[in-house]
């Protein structure tokens, strides 16, 4: 079946601007997260969604970060006033809640470069 | 909160010979999974095999095995018969048994497979 997919690909945008980067978890996956890889930082955690709850923000790194799920099904990450520390690469991935579903399937990101 | 180490930033390997990619780790939970990622110079990040902490047998996925030695917190990958298409940046991660299931990654290990 269709895997994680995520758009757009690859964005560059300048400072200061706003941006939606997109996640269209496995279908049947209720539980969706948004990571972060940068140089400087390696692989952080974002934010987590079950359903379209998301009760574990701790990791936006500050309000201009936020995202949605609506449907139970796709999230948009939105970045308002993008910072030159922003570029990274944004990865969503998703799992089967319950016991047997631990395991989280990754999208292929979207590359953010911020002039 | 969890802690992830991989001690080795590079390793080369010759085809067909094995290789052993170091993780280990640090939890206060007692129930945990533990897996391991690959990621090409694409940028997916391709699940690889998971391991549950109360697992008595280590995981094994083809050519992927993963030596989970849990009084000494560590999951070690072993990929044997090494090809030239297992060059890559490879994750270690882990997450706890609890609501979220979020991972930490550890800051990974590029392998160079030589022909």
């Amino acid at each position: 079946g269709a895997g994680v997919s995520q758009s757009p690909s690859n964005k560059v945008t300048e400072k200061g601007k706003d941006v939606e980067l997109r996640c269209d978890p496995i279908s049947g996956h209720t539980a969706l997260y948004w990571y972060r890889q940068s140089l400087g930082q390696g692989l952080e955690f974002l934010i987590y969604f079950q359903g379209n709850s998301a009760p574990d923000k701790s990791g936006l790194p500050s309000d201009r970060f936020s995202a949605e799920r609506t449907g139970g099904s796709v999230s948009t990450l939105t970045i308002q006033r993008t910072q030159q520390e922003d570029s990274a690469v944004y990865l969503c991935a998703s799992r089967v809640s319950g016991g047997a579903g631990e395991t989280q399937y990754f999208g292929p990101g979207t590359r953010l470069l911020v002039l | 909160a969890q802690k992830i180490t991989q001690t080795q930033p590079g390793m080369f390997v010759q085809e067909k010979e094995a290789v052993t990619l170091d993780c280990t780790y640090d939890t206060s939970d007692q129930s945990y999974g533990l897996f391991w990622y690959k990621q090409p110079s694409s940028g997916e990040m391709i699940f690889l095999i998971y391991q549950g902490s109360y697992d008595e047998q280590n995981a094994t996925e083809g050519r992927y095995s993963l030596n989970f030695q849990k009084a000494r917190k560590s999951a070690n990958l072993v990929i044997s018969a090494s090809q030239l298409g297992d060059s890559a940046m490879y994750f270690c991660a882990m997450s706890p048994r609890s609501n979220d299931y979020k991972l930490s990654f550890g800051a990974g290990t590029t392998v160079t497979v030589r022909a």
